[in-house]
């Protein structure tokens, strides 16, 4: 199935330090969405964007719904070893595809007390 | 306290045997879904159901199969003929009415490991 493009793969970065991350598709998505899954567990919704050029944050979390409708970004400041986890973008396509979801592969963070 | 459960954690079994994954929502979602993520890899589809008595295959259906008699509760049934089944198996739910954009909530996940 489609995936969308999610990078980087991997990072590994000092506490206090800020993280950007992205995910780009070819096709227009009329949701964003981002998730944090910790080892053994379930992905948990961290922000949900709907609308083209939208910005949200919830707490140190900042994501953006691109103008182009084809990409979102996760930014995270002032790192925390509680951070640490994989990181997922889905989108959800205008049109077709039944409007599943699309998952990107992941951001894999490690935090260095 | 509403959510989803499943259960259970942690499922051994022998190869060749039929295993059922429980899933279980109270947040009256109309939609349930079937994940499967293997080590290092994303989430694959297996199957979904937008409605009760209704389910479509994903893109990994095979080996798989599932019900959905009641709204709450969506059972992924893995049966002998998926060739790797051991995985970590996830269900999510959302309220996916008509026009609703598809935020998904997950549950805690089984693991399941083919002897």
């Amino acid at each position: 199935g489609q995936q969308l493009n999610q990078s980087p793969q991997s990072m590994f970065i000092q506490e206090g330090e800020d993280v950007s991350m992205n995910c780009t598709s070819s096709s227009i998505f009329n949701t964003w969405l981002w998730y944090k899954q910790d080892p053994g567990e379930g992905p948990v919704l961290l922000i949900a964007l709907y609308k083209a050029g939208e910005l949200t944050s919830n707490g140190r979390l900042t994501a953006q719904f691109g103008i182009t409708r084809k990409d979102s970004f996760l930014n995270i400041s002032a790192s925390i070893p509680s951070d640490v986890g994989i990181y997922f973008c889905a989108g959800q396509p205008y049109a077709g595809n039944n409007r599943k979801l699309i998952w990107g592969l992941g951001t894999s963070l490690a935090v260095n007390p | 306290d509403g959510g989803i459960t499943q259960s259970p954690k942690y499922l051994f079994r022998k190869e060749g045997q039929n295993v059922t994954l429980s899933c279980e929502q109270n947040l009256n979602h109309d939609a349930m879904y079937w994940y499967r993520q293997d080590p290092g890899q994303g989430l694959r589809l297996i199957y979904y159901s937008q409605i009760v008595n209704d389910f479509q295959k994903g893109d990994i259906a095979e080996g798989y199969s599932v019900s959905r008699e009641k709204k709450e509760s969506f059972p992924l049934t893995v049966t002998s003929a998926q060739k790797n089944p051991t995985a970590f198996y996830l269900c999510a739910s959302s309220i996916r009415r008509t026009g609703d954009t598809d935020t998904q909530y997950f549950g805690p996940g089984t693991r399941l490991t083919v002897l």
